[in-house]
């Protein structure tokens, strides 16, 4: 099984700066990576996909990029909205979801 | 628009079977898999299985053994059955589309999740 390890778990950051999320597969996936953003108490919500592919409707401060087994998020320009938990899934083989990013304001 | 919806009991016997129905609307089922993903403390995120547009299924090897996905597209209803229930099962289950993106298949939309406790 491909198991994804994300870091940090979590990061505090300060409205306008620039948030860089990590995600690490246990294998080559090669792009077959999503980005959600789950608020709490709600269901997780796609951002990105194909690892640089954003999701209509969403914002372009965010980002993705990465191919392989190492891949980024990154928020331009951190929004008070944005506070949430961020997960990555991989697609290549079955699904696997890391364990989370915990973004909070400082 | 598309709308997805988790109706399950709340609270499960342990050794009970749990049954959760997602309706959905906006699209049909005949033309997207159907996913099952549930959020533990335990485990985090966990995918359990899907069933496919052409109603055949596929589960994680994890729940294989006491996992049911099933449909009435008539309905536009998608059914999850899971025997055997453990306290370690507590959690939140999702419904979610995969729909394509590009040349990719994702999740790309989801339900708010059916809330359930296994207690005695």
């Amino acid at each position: 099984d491909i198991q994804m390890t994300q870091s940090p778990s979590l990061l505090s950051a300060s409205v306008g700066d620039r948030v860089t999320l990590n995600c690490k597969a246990s294998q080559n996936i090669y792009k077959n990576l999503a980005w959600y953003q789950q608020k709490l108490g709600e269901a997780p919500k796609l951002l990105i996909y194909n690892a640089n592919s954003l999701q209509t409707g969403i914002p372009s401060r965010f980002s993705g990029s990465g191919s392989g087994t190492d891949f980024t998020l990154t928020i331009s320009s951190l929004q008070p909205e944005d506070v949430a938990t961020y997960f990555c899934q991989q697609y290549y083989s079955g699904y696997t979801f890391g364990a989370g990013t915990k973004l909070e304001l400082k | 628009q598309v709308q997805l919806k988790e109706t399950g009991p709340g609270l499960v016997q342990p050794t009970q079977t749990l049954s959760i129905t997602c309706t959905v609307s906006g699209f049909s089922l005949t033309s997207y898999y159907m996913q099952w993903v549930r959020q533990t403390p335990g485990k985090g995120l966990e995918w359990m299985g899907f069933i496919r547009s052409g109603g055949s299924t596929e589960y994680n090897s994890e729940f294989k053994s006491r996992l049911s996905i099933s449909r009435d597209t008539s309905k536009n209803q998608v059914f999850l059955k899971m025997n055997s229930l453990k306290t370690e099962d507590t959690g939140v289950y999702y419904c979610a589309r995969e729909g394509p993106l590009g040349a990719d298949y994702v999740m790309d939309a989801w339900g708010q999740g059916a809330s359930v406790t296994v207690s005695s």
